[in-house]
């Protein structure tokens, strides 16, 4: 089955600097969404990404997902405590039509 | 890793009934669980949020009478569709946390209303 791996697993970076999040899957991603969590809170919706060689953006934060559809990166720039929470990666499973996710990014900014 | 279940994984029924849907935290103690459903192209919303022992809280559009949650201990929760129509047929999803960090999700579970 196919699955989701999610690098680093938390970081810490000082305010104002620019971070990435990895994740990349065994096999090609038909759907890949990007989720953000704030602790204790379910998560919230930020980006999806279908097309090899895709790029979306909102405000700070930029996704991307490459020409083979098997990896996708989370870019944030000049990074602020609002920031600070889990991402989370998930992708459709075309198999069984189910959900996958990451083990998610723990992200923490140093004002 | 922590193990969460949901049951059934696929169900169908007919349009009026009402449709119960199980999410069971297997090796830990969920505080809090939070009910998904997948819509085309955003994936996951969120519907509601349950706290052990007390009334969920649901997002703003979400019809509390329609989606009944029930948190009732700290290894279930469950979500009634309560007389279902089509347009409710979706992919079910919850997820478990036991502290305010990680969440973990459910198998899913595939509503088809005829």
């Amino acid at each position: 089955s196919q699955e989701l791996e999610q690098s680093p697993q938390s970081l810490i970076v000082q305010e104002g600097k620019n971070l990435t999040i990895n994740c990349t899957s065994s096999k090609t991603l038909y759907g890949l969404y990007w989720y953000k969590q704030k602790y204790g809170e379910g998560l919230i919706f930020l980006m999806m990404l279908q097309k090899g060689g895709e790029e979306k953006s909102h405000e700070k934060i930029t996704a991307k997902l490459d020409e083979k559809k098997q990896q996708s990166s989370l870019h944030i720039t000049a990074s602020q405590p609002s920031h600070a929470g889990i991402y989370l990666c998930g992708a459709d499973e075309r198999s069984q039509g189910n959900l996958i996710f990451g083990k998610g990014t723990k992200l923490s900014v140093k004002p | 890793g922590a193990v969460v279940s949901q049951h059934p994984s696929r169900v169908i029924c007919k349009s009026g009934t009402s449709v119960k849907i199980e999410c069971r935290s297997l090796d830990f103690q969920a505080t809090t669980m939070f009910w998904y459903r997948q819509f085309p192209k955003q994936s996951l919303m969120l519907m509601a949020t349950s706290n052990e022992g007390s009334k969920a809280t649901y997002e703003q559009g979400v019809e509390k009478d329609k989606f009944l949650i029930n948190h009732a201990s700290l290894t279930l929760s469950t979500l009634t569709v309560t007389s279902a129509h089509p347009e409710d047929s979706s992919f079910y999803i919850c997820s478990a946390s036991a502290s305010t960090d990680t969440q973990y999700f459910g198998p899913g579970t595939r509503l088809t209303v005829l």
